[in-house]
C-alpha cells in the first residue's frame, strides 16, 4: 500500500499544462528529496526530476517539479501526444527506513 | 553503458521460493551504489523491494521484510533476490536498478538511473 499518493489519471489536449500532485507525510516528502519518474507500458520507468526539482540530462524542460512541506508537484507544459504515460512520485521515507513510490497517474492526451 | 539483466524461473508455485539474479554489465558493483529490486504487479504500480549496497548492507520494504533476502557476488558482478512462501500476489513484473546514493556524503537511497527490462515472475500451480 502507497504512502505517497496521486490523482489516478490527469488529461489535457496538446500544448496545454498538466499538474500532477503527490501528497506524503514529514517522514518522506517534507523530510527527503522527492523524485518523478515516467513510465510507458512494457518498458521501465524513467528519471524525470530529481532532488526535488532537477532535471537529468536530456529530460526537456517542460517538465518540472516543485515541493512544499508534504505535497510535491509534477508540471509538464506544453503537452505532447509522446507524453502519455503513467508517472510516479518516491521519495524515502525516515519513519519506515524504505523508499516508497507513489500511487501513480495515467497522463491523457486528448 | 550500465545494463542490468534480469534472470530466473517465469513460473513459481505458491509456497516456494522466488529467486532471481540480476547481471550487471558496463559498471562494477563494488565501485559503490545501490543496487534494488523493485516489482510492478500487472495493470498496477511500482513497488519498491529492497537493496543492497556494495558493502553488503540492506535495506527492505517493511511489508516485504520477513521473506525478502538480497544478496551481491562482486566476483560475479551480479545480485540477487530470494522471495520465499509466494503467494498469487507476488505476480509481478521483477525489475533490478541501480539506486544512487543521495549525496557524496549522504548514504541514504536516492534515484534510480539504470534499470533491467524486467521479467514477468508469475506465481501458480
Amino acid at each position: 500500500q502507497s504512502v505517497l499518493t496521486q490523482p489516478p489519471s490527469a488529461s489535457g489536449t496538446p500544448g496545454q499544462r498538466v499538474t500532477i500532485s503527490c501528497s506524503g507525510r514529514t517522514s518522506n516528502i517534507e523530510s527527503n528529496y522527492v523524485y518523478w519518474y515516467q513510465q510507458f507500458p512494457g518498458t521501465a520507468p524513467k528519471l524525470l526530476i530529481h532532488r526535488d526539482n532537477l532535471r537529468p540530462a536530456g529530460v526537456p524542460d517542460r517538465f518540472s517539479g516543485s515541493k512544499s512541506a508534504t505535497s510535491a508537484s509534477l508540471a509538464i507544459s506544453g503537452l505532447r501526444s509522446d507524453d502519455e504515460a503513467d508517472y510516479y512520485c518516491a521519495a524515502w521515507d525516515d519513519s519506515l527506513s524504505a523508499y516508497v513510490f507513489g500511487t501513480g497517474t495515467k497522463v491523457t492526451v486528448l | 553503458q550500465v545494463q542490468l539483466q534480469e534472470s530466473g524461473p517465469g513460473q513459481v508455485k505458491p509456497s516456494e521460493t522466488l529467486s532471481l539474479t540480476c547481471a550487471v554489465s558496463g559498471y562494477s558493483i563494488g565501485s559503490g551504489n545501490f543496487w534494488a529490486w523493485v516489482r510492478q504487479p500487472p495493470g498496477k504500480g511500482l513497488e519498491w523491494i529492497g537493496n543492497i549496497y556494495h558493502t553488503g548492507s540492506t535495506y527492505y520494504n517493511p511489508s516485504l521484510k520477513s521473506r525478502v533476502t538480497i544478496s551481491v557476488d562482486t566476483s560475479k558482478n551480479q545480485f540477487s533476490l530470494k522471495l520465499t512462501s509466494v503467494i498469487a500476489a507476488d505476480t509481478a513484473v521483477y525489475y533490478c536498478a541501480r539506486q544512487r546514493r543521495r549525496g557524496d556524503v549522504d548514504n541514504t537511497p536516492g534515484y534510480f538511473d539504470y534499470w533491467g527490462q524486467g521479467t514477468l515472475i508469475t506465481v501458480s500451480s
